[in-house]
């Protein structure tokens, strides 16, 4: 399985933008770059993927590194509804979802 | 709205029961998942299903196993429970790959006393 880095926790202000880093130095050609969210009491809920290009939504934006070894999700402003665990993962060839411990944001008001 | 729905929210089990945890999609999703969350250890795979009958293993599969009879529905089995599978369980479905998203149910937590 392949494997994500990411640091434990980070704090932000709010109101700011937020960059949370992910290192994959293992990822392969065909491996999509996801990212969850998983609030208090909650389901992880998906919020971004791309492969090779950088990718905006409503949520947040990606972007990946030219050699994709790294990837960063950007949170234009962050609230306090942001404050969550966020996971970097690798959507791989056979289906599988595999998460790490993710990066626990902080959110000071 | 799209749903996962995992049967129970709070579980308190005996050591040694056989425990069965039921999880159920209605999106049509080929893909589903069983993962259990501990503090500090993230979510970790215990085993999917990328079809009816289909099973593999995931990381963590020891002292459980899984039965996929129908598309919509994913069921973990914990054949006799053991106080280190006290947990947080949850449940995922997803599209096959490349499809984008997985969708996880509100997990179940598990106590063995």
């Amino acid at each position: 399985d392949a494997k994500t880095t990411q640091p434990n926790s980070m704090e932000s202000n709010e109101e700011e933008p937020v960059h949370l880093p992910c290192n994959h130095s293992t990822i392969s050609g065909t491996d999509y770059i996801h990212w969850y969210r998983q609030l208090p009491s909650q389901g992880p809920e998906y919020v971004i993927h791309g492969l090779t290009s950088n990718v905006n939504n409503r949520m947040a934006s990606l972007a990946i590194a030219e050699d994709r070894k790294s990837s960063t999700l950007i949170l234009h402003r962050a609230t306090l509804r942001d404050a969550a665990v966020y996971y970097c993962i690798l959507r791989e060839t056979g289906n599988q979802f595999y998460f790490g411990t993710g990066t626990s944001l902080t959110v000071i008001p | 709205d799209v749903k996962v729905t995992q049967s129970s929210r709070y579980l308190v089990k005996r050591t040694g029961e056989k425990v069965f945890l039921e999880c159920v999609q209605d999106m049509d999703h080929e893909n589903m998942f069983w993962y259990r969350q501990d503090p500090g250890l993230g979510l970790r795979l215990i085993y999917f299903s990328y079809d009816v009958k289909m099973k593999e293993k995931g990381d963590i599969p020891e002292g459980y196993s899984v039965s996929r009879e129908k598309k919509e529905r994913f069921s973990l089995i914990l054949e006799s429970a053991s106080t280190n599978q006290t947990s947080m369980y949850l449940c995922a479905s997803s599209a096959t790959w490349p499809a984008t998203e997985a969708f996880f149910g509100q997990g179940t937590r598990l106590t063995v006393v």
